[in-house]
């Protein structure tokens, strides 16, 4: 019953440096998201899947790139990362659109120094 | 621009007192008001979670309040307990797209 498991939990990237977060879910949703939480800005949408095979953009895309070559499966990729991206990264899903309750990962946190 | 707005940022309740936190919205396509509640170091949970149709859903101690003309909503957690403290967020949703307000840090003193 492991439901939405995210990795790495943290990590460290110098400016510059890519990286890809790994979001996994095992209850066969449809939809899956990725937000960034940054304080006193609440959760905001980066990309966002409605199946395998699909990505689009959400609030604040820019900088990332995301692939959803697995039902199960939604990475989110920062080519060359900056200190602006440093933040909480949250991956969800949910059985279909966003008008059901989001399963949330337990996040990664990213530091770019 | 913030499409859910809500308040206080912060707030301190004594054990076994109401704590009530407020969203208000913009977007009257949206069509599913949910609350989640996050602890450190772990992600949203959904707390509970009302539709426009009706405008009050209560779940044990937790109510939410849901004025559709005056696009509000609230959360009201009775009989508040220490392990309530955590972090809530509204949310506000239509489809793919939901909008979060920025949080409310809940603390509840002994």
């Amino acid at each position: 019953n492991a439901g939405v498991t995210q990795t790495p939990k943290f990590r460290v990237l110098k400016t510059g440096q890519s990286m890809t977060l790994l979001c996994a879910q095992d209850m066969n949703h449809e939809y899956m998201y990725w937000y960034r939480q940054d304080p006193g800005m609440g959760l905001r949408l980066i990309h966002y899947s409605v199946g395998e095979g699909t990505t689009a953009k959400g609030e604040v895309p820019d900088g990332y790139n995301v692939s959803r070559l697995k039902k199960q499966n939604f990475l989110l990729g920062l080519e060359s990362a900056a200190p602006s991206q440093t933040s909480v990264y949250f991956c969800a899903s949910s059985p279909t659109g966003g008008s059901y309750g989001y399963t949330f990962g337990s996040g990664t946190r990213l530091t770019v120094v | 621009q913030q499409q859910v707005k809500q308040s206080p940022q912060s707030l301190i309740v004594q054990k076994g007192g109401i704590s009530i936190i407020n969203c208000a919205y913009e977007n009257t396509a949206f069509d599913y008001f949910p609350w989640y509640q996050q602890f450190p170091g772990k992600g949203p949970a959904l707390l509970i979670a009302i539709r426009p149709d009706v405008s009050e859903k209560k779940e044990g101690r937790f109510t939410i309040s849901f004025n559709k003309s005056a696009k509000q909503f609230s959360l009201h957690i009775m009989d508040s307990q220490p392990g309530d403290s955590a972090t809530y967020f509204c949310a506000a949703s239509f489809s793919y797209d939901m909008r979060f307000g920025a949080g409310t840090r809940l603390t509840v003193k002994p």
